[in-house]
């Protein structure tokens, strides 16, 4: 079964714009772990944010920051004030105790920022 | 020192050519992946070292042989591949996760591989 489902194989922004990448996730563990990476046609896998099951508050890195809605199981990752450089894949992905620790991804976003 | 350092960056290699792609972190992770990606597609986990002993192989070819001399090194030694394994090899490393928060993975730059 997929654990993590990301529904948007494509995304367009308008430079400044704010863009909502969307992420949902399966898992029976009360604990576990969100994690969005941004890839770029160079390959290199940056982690941008981190969001625990436990924790209380959204998480925010800068302008980066994560829609946590539990009881829906949706970790949205929404960028604000879009730059060219943002232009990547994006993927969604989570760590949970049932998957040992390993990491499953979503298929991944494709956002293009438009000038 | 919080990088994941792998070379190759570019691998041409002939189908019976034998290679290597290392891998190199200093930041005490415990546990280190090899991931296969191919073009616009999620990384396919190919195999996991916990504590530098072989703990996860996901069912791939004897053609990839994997090797983790020490904790802070880990290798992928390449033998009479096929063109369809030509990918972006990434590496990473992680620290072993605790009850209650996760630690992500930090992933190297990978090695872009091309069998001919």
């Amino acid at each position: 079964a997929q654990k993590i489902t990301q529904t948007q194989p494509g995304m367009f922004v308008q430079e400044k714009e704010a863009v909502t990448l969307d992420c949902t996730y399966d898992t029976s563990d009360p604990s576990y772990g969100l994690f969005w990476y941004k890839q770029p046609s160079s390959g290199e896998m940056i982690f941008l944010i981190y969001q625990g099951s436990y924790d209380q508050q959204n998480a925010t890195e800068g302008r980066y920051s994560l829609n946590f809605q539990k009881a829906r199981k949706s970790a949205n990752l929404v960028i604000s004030a879009s730059q060219l450089g943002d232009s990547a894949m994006y993927f969604c992905a989570m760590r949970d105790i049932n998957t040992g620790n390993q990491f499953y991804f979503g298929t991944g976003t494709s956002l293009t920022v438009i000038p | 020192d919080t990088e994941v350092t792998q070379t190759p960056k570019h691998l041409v290699m002939g189908m019976t050519n034998k290679k290597s792609l290392k891998c190199e972190q200093h930041m005490g992770h415990r546990a280190m992946y090899w991931y296969k990606q191919k073009a616009k597609k999620p990384p396919e986990l190919m195999f996991v070292y916990s504590y530098e002993k072989l703990s996860i192989n996901e069912s791939v070819p004897s053609r990839f042989s994997p090797e983790c001399p020490n904790s802070s090194l880990l290798n992928l030694h390449l033998h009479a591949l096929q063109p369809e394994d030509s990918a972006l090899y990434l590496c990473a490393s992680s620290q072993e996760s605790a009850q209650g928060g996760y630690y992500g993975y930090t992933f190297g730059s990978g090695t872009r591989l091309t069998v001919v």
